[in-house]
């Protein structure tokens, strides 16, 4: 059963630093392509970065160069680092699976979230 | 990367079709035949419900189908069940490994 869980979720000052994990497991790791997502407390759902299997990366305009995606194949482990962190980057973080189904552009399986809170 | 527009709120009584509009512009919706759409009921996680448009994931009903035109998508439910009560994200696909979702749309069944 392909089972994605997300840590690392905390209340963080502005400014501060933050890593969110996310252990995935039920499915091989490495050859998927993987995500994050956000959702604002009420509000809707913003895709934030993602990383192909080769490692190449890209974001969203509101976290580039702040936020950092990763992945380590050895420990079935995706990651989110997070710097500069700003009252809105308050959100539950989701990440998610890129589905290998069709055209590799939907996101088949998704983790319970962790909750990111910025605030002094 | 500015979000997709969908209408904030759909009702329906059991039994009836709804239909949920997704718009945005030639360089997301329009651009590419890769729309999804989401379920999200209140405090889980989303769940995937049409891709590329018009394909079903195999555990969802029938019910659920897609359409695109132009730039707008849309996402029709069928035969209303109360299940069907919930939070619907569209999805598009924006080139260069980036994407953009719709503002969400709450879909209550009467």
């Amino acid at each position: 059963e392909v089972e994605l869980v997300e840590s690392g979720g905390d209340l963080v000052q502005p400014g501060g630093s933050l890593r969110l994990s996310c252990a995935a497991s039920g499915f091989p790791f490495s050859p998927y392509e993987m995500i994050w997502v956000r959702q604002a407390p009420g509000k809707g759902l913003e895709w934030v970065s993602h990383i192909s299997d080769t490692y190449a990366l890209s974001n969203a305009d509101s976290v580039r160069g702040r936020f950092t995606i990763s992945r380590d194949n050895a420990k079935n482990t995706l990651y989110l680092q997070m710097s500069s962190l700003r009252a809105e980057d308050t959100a539950v973080y989701y990440c998610a699976r890129v589905s290998r189904s069709s055209n590799y552009k939907e996101f088949d399986f998704w983790g319970q979230g962790t909750l990111v809170t910025v605030s002094s | 990367q500015s979000a997709l527009t969908q209408p904030r709120s759909v009702s329906g009584s059991p039994g009836q079709s709804v239909t949920i509009s997704c718009t945005g512009t030639s360089s997301d919706v329009g651009g590419y035949n890769y729309v999804s759409w989401y379920q999200q009921h209140p405090g889980k996680a989303p769940k995937l419900m049409i891709y590329d448009v018009t394909r079903r994931p195999s555990r969802v009903p029938d019910r659920f189908s897609g359409s695109k035109s132009g730039n707008t998508a849309s996402l029709t439910i069928s035969g209303l069940q109360p299940d069907d009560e919930a939070d619907y994200y569209c999805c598009s696909f924006a080139g260069s490994y980036t994407w953009v979702f719709g503002g969400g749309t709450k879909m209550t069944v009467l």
